[in-house]
Protein backbone atom coordinates (compact mmCIF):
# COMPACT_ATOMS: atom_id res chain seq x y z
CA UNK A 1 0.00 0.00 0.00
CA UNK A 2 1.26 3.43 -1.07
CA UNK A 3 1.05 5.85 1.75
CA UNK A 4 1.59 9.52 1.38
CA UNK A 5 3.27 12.07 4.13
CA UNK A 6 2.69 16.02 4.21
CA UNK A 7 4.88 17.05 7.52
CA UNK A 8 3.63 20.72 7.51
CA UNK A 9 0.32 21.21 8.57
CA UNK A 10 0.33 24.65 8.31
CA UNK A 11 2.57 27.42 6.04
CA UNK A 12 2.45 31.16 5.61
CA UNK A 13 4.03 33.55 3.51
CA UNK A 14 3.88 36.89 2.42
CA UNK A 15 2.52 37.94 -1.20
CA UNK A 16 5.38 37.84 -3.81
CA UNK A 17 7.74 35.76 -1.94
CA UNK A 18 8.57 31.98 -2.36
CA UNK A 19 7.51 29.10 -0.53
CA UNK A 20 8.17 25.40 -0.63
CA UNK A 21 5.88 22.61 0.62
CA UNK A 22 6.96 19.46 1.16
CA UNK A 23 5.33 15.62 0.96
CA UNK A 24 7.03 12.57 0.93
CA UNK A 25 5.38 8.74 -0.16
CA UNK A 26 6.49 5.51 0.55
CA UNK A 27 6.08 2.80 -2.40
CA UNK A 28 6.96 -0.47 -4.23
CA UNK A 29 6.01 0.78 -7.19
CA UNK A 30 8.40 1.79 -10.00
CA UNK A 31 5.82 3.39 -12.18
CA UNK A 32 3.67 5.86 -11.13
CA UNK A 33 2.50 9.68 -10.96
CA UNK A 34 2.48 12.58 -8.47
CA UNK A 35 0.33 15.41 -8.00
CA UNK A 36 -0.07 18.22 -6.09
CA UNK A 37 -4.10 19.32 -6.12
CA UNK A 38 -5.44 22.45 -4.64
CA UNK A 39 -8.20 22.87 -2.13
CA UNK A 40 -9.40 26.38 -1.65
CA UNK A 41 -12.17 27.27 0.80
CA UNK A 42 -14.73 26.46 -1.61
CA UNK A 43 -13.20 23.08 -1.33
CA UNK A 44 -13.51 22.30 -4.72
CA UNK A 45 -10.43 20.12 -5.92
CA UNK A 46 -7.97 21.79 -8.22
CA UNK A 47 -5.19 19.82 -10.14
CA UNK A 48 -2.00 22.34 -9.70
CA UNK A 49 0.93 20.13 -11.35
CA UNK A 50 1.57 16.67 -12.27
CA UNK A 51 4.70 14.40 -12.36
CA UNK A 52 5.02 10.65 -14.04
CA UNK A 53 8.03 9.11 -12.59
CA UNK A 54 10.29 7.91 -15.29
CA UNK A 55 10.36 11.31 -15.91
CA UNK A 56 13.64 13.24 -14.59
CA UNK A 57 12.80 16.48 -15.69
CA UNK A 58 10.53 18.31 -12.89
CA UNK A 59 7.37 19.59 -13.99
CA UNK A 60 6.63 23.63 -14.45
CA UNK A 61 3.21 25.31 -14.56
CA UNK A 62 3.82 29.59 -14.57
CA UNK A 63 4.30 29.94 -10.63
CA UNK A 64 4.53 26.51 -9.62
CA UNK A 65 6.97 23.97 -9.80
CA UNK A 66 8.09 20.66 -8.41
CA UNK A 67 11.31 18.97 -6.67
CA UNK A 68 11.35 15.04 -7.46
CA UNK A 69 13.91 13.16 -5.51
CA UNK A 70 12.48 9.27 -6.43
CA UNK A 71 15.60 7.46 -4.80
CA UNK A 72 14.48 10.17 -1.77
CA UNK A 73 10.67 9.65 -2.26
CA UNK A 74 10.81 13.16 -2.30
CA UNK A 75 7.98 15.74 -3.93
CA UNK A 76 7.93 18.98 -3.01
CA UNK A 77 6.30 22.00 -4.20
CA UNK A 78 7.69 25.30 -4.86
CA UNK A 79 5.30 28.48 -5.27
CA UNK A 80 6.83 31.26 -6.86
CA UNK A 81 5.89 34.67 -6.49
CA UNK A 82 2.95 33.63 -4.25
CA UNK A 83 -0.50 35.60 -4.92
CA UNK A 84 -3.67 36.01 -2.08
CA UNK A 85 -5.36 33.54 -4.49
CA UNK A 86 -3.00 30.75 -3.59
CA UNK A 87 -4.44 30.76 0.14
CA UNK A 88 -6.00 27.15 0.04
CA UNK A 89 -4.97 23.59 1.36
CA UNK A 90 -2.64 21.94 -0.91
CA UNK A 91 -3.09 18.04 -0.71
CA UNK A 92 0.05 16.08 -2.27
CA UNK A 93 -1.44 12.49 -4.11
CA UNK A 94 0.10 9.03 -5.58
CA UNK A 95 -1.29 7.39 -8.47
CA UNK A 96 -0.26 3.93 -9.31
CA UNK A 97 0.49 3.11 -12.92
CA UNK A 98 -2.82 0.97 -13.91
CA UNK A 99 -2.95 0.56 -17.88
CA UNK A 100 -6.79 0.12 -19.27
CA UNK A 101 -8.22 1.31 -22.13
CA UNK A 102 -5.29 3.20 -23.82
CA UNK A 103 -4.39 5.43 -20.81
CA UNK A 104 -3.54 5.06 -17.31
CA UNK A 105 -5.79 5.64 -14.29
CA UNK A 106 -6.15 4.45 -10.88
CA UNK A 107 -6.99 6.13 -7.36
CA UNK A 108 -5.35 9.00 -6.12
CA UNK A 109 -4.10 8.44 -2.43
CA UNK A 110 -3.39 11.91 -0.38
CA UNK A 111 -1.52 13.44 1.84
CA UNK A 112 -2.88 15.12 4.87
CA UNK A 113 -2.63 18.39 3.50
CA UNK A 114 -0.90 21.86 4.24
CA UNK A 115 -2.64 24.93 4.93
CA UNK A 116 -1.38 27.33 2.89
CA UNK A 117 -1.83 30.97 3.45
CA UNK A 118 -0.68 34.23 1.82
CA UNK A 119 -0.45 37.26 3.42
CA UNK A 120 -0.59 40.87 2.12
CA UNK B 1 -14.51 24.56 -20.27
CA UNK B 2 -16.46 21.01 -19.47
CA UNK B 3 -17.14 20.58 -15.95
CA UNK B 4 -18.01 17.79 -13.51
CA UNK B 5 -21.00 18.73 -11.82
CA UNK B 6 -22.61 17.35 -8.77
CA UNK B 7 -26.25 17.20 -6.68
CA UNK B 8 -27.53 18.46 -4.61
CA UNK B 9 -24.53 20.78 -2.77
CA UNK B 10 -25.46 19.48 0.19
CA UNK B 11 -28.07 16.92 1.88
CA UNK B 12 -29.06 16.62 5.35
CA UNK B 13 -30.70 13.07 6.19
CA UNK B 14 -31.24 11.09 9.39
CA UNK B 15 -29.34 8.13 10.32
CA UNK B 16 -30.43 5.22 8.84
CA UNK B 17 -31.80 6.36 5.80
CA UNK B 18 -30.86 5.68 2.26
CA UNK B 19 -28.98 8.84 0.12
CA UNK B 20 -27.99 8.99 -3.71
CA UNK B 21 -25.63 11.34 -4.45
CA UNK B 22 -25.37 12.16 -8.10
CA UNK B 23 -22.54 12.74 -10.34
CA UNK B 24 -22.30 13.91 -14.22
CA UNK B 25 -18.93 13.47 -15.42
CA UNK B 26 -17.47 14.91 -18.50
CA UNK B 27 -18.87 13.77 -21.65
CA UNK B 28 -16.21 12.02 -23.04
CA UNK B 29 -14.67 10.54 -19.59
CA UNK B 30 -14.29 7.00 -19.48
CA UNK B 31 -12.94 6.47 -15.45
CA UNK B 32 -15.35 8.01 -12.59
CA UNK B 33 -14.65 7.74 -8.96
CA UNK B 34 -16.13 8.66 -5.44
CA UNK B 35 -13.96 10.02 -2.46
CA UNK B 36 -15.22 11.16 0.35
CA UNK B 37 -13.50 13.59 3.07
CA UNK B 38 -14.43 14.32 6.55
CA UNK B 39 -13.95 17.47 7.81
CA UNK B 40 -10.61 18.42 8.65
CA UNK B 41 -8.96 15.39 7.10
CA UNK B 42 -7.11 14.10 4.12
CA UNK B 43 -9.32 13.05 0.99
CA UNK B 44 -9.94 9.02 0.57
CA UNK B 45 -10.66 7.20 -1.82
CA UNK B 46 -13.91 5.20 -2.44
CA UNK B 47 -14.24 3.50 -5.51
CA UNK B 48 -13.24 3.74 -9.26
CA UNK B 49 -15.41 2.45 -12.06
CA UNK B 50 -14.71 1.92 -15.43
CA UNK B 51 -16.36 -0.18 -18.33
CA UNK B 52 -19.44 -0.54 -16.37
CA UNK B 53 -17.75 -2.25 -13.47
CA UNK B 54 -16.39 -1.16 -10.30
CA UNK B 55 -12.49 -1.35 -10.66
CA UNK B 56 -11.08 -1.06 -7.57
CA UNK B 57 -12.73 -0.31 -4.33
CA UNK B 58 -11.47 0.96 -0.52
CA UNK B 59 -12.18 -0.79 2.74
CA UNK B 60 -14.60 1.85 3.49
CA UNK B 61 -16.58 0.77 0.51
CA UNK B 62 -18.48 -1.84 2.25
CA UNK B 63 -21.72 -3.43 1.64
CA UNK B 64 -24.09 -0.23 2.72
CA UNK B 65 -22.36 1.70 -0.28
CA UNK B 66 -22.99 0.93 -4.49
CA UNK B 67 -22.27 2.58 -7.30
CA UNK B 68 -24.75 2.94 -10.86
CA UNK B 69 -24.11 4.89 -14.27
CA UNK B 70 -27.53 3.92 -15.31
CA UNK B 71 -28.04 6.15 -18.42
CA UNK B 72 -24.49 6.57 -19.26
CA UNK B 73 -24.44 10.88 -18.40
CA UNK B 74 -24.64 9.93 -14.49
CA UNK B 75 -22.83 8.54 -12.12
CA UNK B 76 -24.43 7.71 -8.28
CA UNK B 77 -23.25 7.14 -4.80
CA UNK B 78 -25.99 4.94 -2.86
CA UNK B 79 -25.69 4.66 1.01
CA UNK B 80 -28.11 2.55 1.89
CA UNK B 81 -28.47 3.40 5.42
CA UNK B 82 -26.66 6.12 6.99
CA UNK B 83 -24.44 6.48 9.98
CA UNK B 84 -23.47 9.49 11.89
CA UNK B 85 -19.95 8.58 10.68
CA UNK B 86 -21.02 9.01 6.76
CA UNK B 87 -21.06 12.89 7.25
CA UNK B 88 -18.49 14.18 4.86
CA UNK B 89 -17.55 16.13 1.68
CA UNK B 90 -18.34 13.38 -1.10
CA UNK B 91 -16.57 14.26 -4.59
CA UNK B 92 -16.93 12.78 -7.57
CA UNK B 93 -13.85 12.54 -10.13
CA UNK B 94 -13.84 11.41 -13.87
CA UNK B 95 -10.70 11.15 -16.22
CA UNK B 96 -10.85 10.78 -20.05
CA UNK B 97 -8.95 8.33 -22.30
CA UNK B 98 -6.04 10.14 -23.60
CA UNK B 99 -4.74 11.07 -19.84
CA UNK B 100 -6.63 9.06 -17.81
CA UNK B 101 -4.23 9.72 -14.94
CA UNK B 102 -5.81 13.61 -14.86
CA UNK B 103 -8.93 13.53 -12.95
CA UNK B 104 -11.21 16.61 -12.58
CA UNK B 105 -13.02 16.53 -9.25
CA UNK B 106 -16.81 18.09 -8.74
CA UNK B 107 -17.68 20.74 -6.41
CA UNK B 108 -18.36 18.04 -3.94
CA UNK B 109 -21.74 16.98 -1.94
CA UNK B 110 -21.75 17.63 1.55
CA UNK B 111 -23.45 15.13 2.89
CA UNK B 112 -24.76 15.69 6.83
CA UNK B 113 -25.90 12.67 9.04
CA UNK B 114 -28.21 13.64 12.09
Amino acid sequence: AQTVTQSQPEMSVQEAETVTLSCTYDTSESNYYLFWYKQPPSRQMILVIRQEAYKQQNATENRFSVNFQKAAKSFSLKISDSQLGDTAMYFCAFMKHTYAGGTSYGKLTFGQGTILTVHP
Amino acid sequence: EPEVTQTPSHQVTQMGQEVILRCVPISNHLYFYWYRQILGQKVEFLVSFYNNEISEKSEIFDDQFSVERPDGSNFTLKIRSTKLEDSAMYFCASSDWTSGYEQYFGPGTRLTVT
